[in-house]
């Protein structure tokens, strides 16, 4: 069975750096073609995408955020970390993590929960 | 604004069919990168409901269908349920922005 979970602070203030780290298992992040990626969703709006890490180590990051992300790996771990600097009231967010599979044509098909995160002071 | 831009809302009486349409442009959809969508229940996680512009995955009813022309995609589904009502988002990869995109998403109403 394949899982992604989510974890990270509940309450960011703004100017900070929020760190999140996704958890999975029932696959590798060495296997030729995966690749987890994170997207968010503030409340009551759209999913919007913020950053991908390969099998590869291969990263991409959304361009309207690319100066304010970070994306690593552990593949031992079966960890992938993403780091926002300089949050603001506007990064309140539910954000996931996913896994991207060459499989079924690069789409995220297996989701984590989800972690609710509120930037303010 | 989305790159990928979806009508707000759609609805339809249970039994009918009804279509989703999410337009992009030359560099997504136009470009021949492939088109998903996902659907979120409400206060759910999001689910993959069609991959690859057409296919279903494993456990999706065929009365989900994807499909593409030009710079546009289509989701259709027929003999609508009151469960199919939910949020639908499609999504596609843009090489000028070198990175995925989503749409803004549709909300469905079974009347």
């Amino acid at each position: 069975q394949i899982t992604l979970k989510e974890s990270g602070p509940p309450l960011v203030k703004p100017t900070q750096t929020l760190t999140l780290t996704c958890t999975f298992s029932g696959f590798s992040l060495s296997t030729s073609g995966v690749g987890v990626g994170w997207i968010r969703q503030p409340p009551g709006k759209a999913l919007e995408w913020l950053a991908l890490i390969y099998w590869d180590d291969d990263k991409r990051w959304s361009a309207s955020l690319k100066s304010r992300l970070t994306i690593t790996k552990d593949t031992s771990k079966k960890q992938v970390v993403l780091t926002l600097a300089n949050v603001d009231p506007a990064d309140t967010a539910t954000y996931y993590c996913a896994r991207l599979t060459g499989d079924l044509r690069d789409s995220f098909d297996i989701w984590g929960q989800g972690t609710l995160v509120t930037v303010s002071s | 604004q989305s790159v990928l831009t979806q009508p707000p809302s759609v609805s339809g009486a249970p039994g009918q069919r009804v279509t989703i349409s999410c337009t992009g442009s030359s560099s997504n959809i136009g470009a021949g990168y492939d088109v998903q969508w996902y659907r979120q229940l409400p206060g759910t996680v999001p689910k993959l409901l069609i991959f690859g512009n057409t296919n279903r995955p494993s456990g999706v009813p065929d009365r989900f269908s994807g499909s593409n022309s030009g710079t546009s995609a289509s989701l259709a589904i027929t003999g609508l349920q009151a469960e199919d009502e939910a949020d639908y988002y499609c999504q596609s990869y843009d090489r000028s922005l070198r990175g995925w995109v989503f749409g803004g998403g549709t909300k469905l109403t079974v009347l």
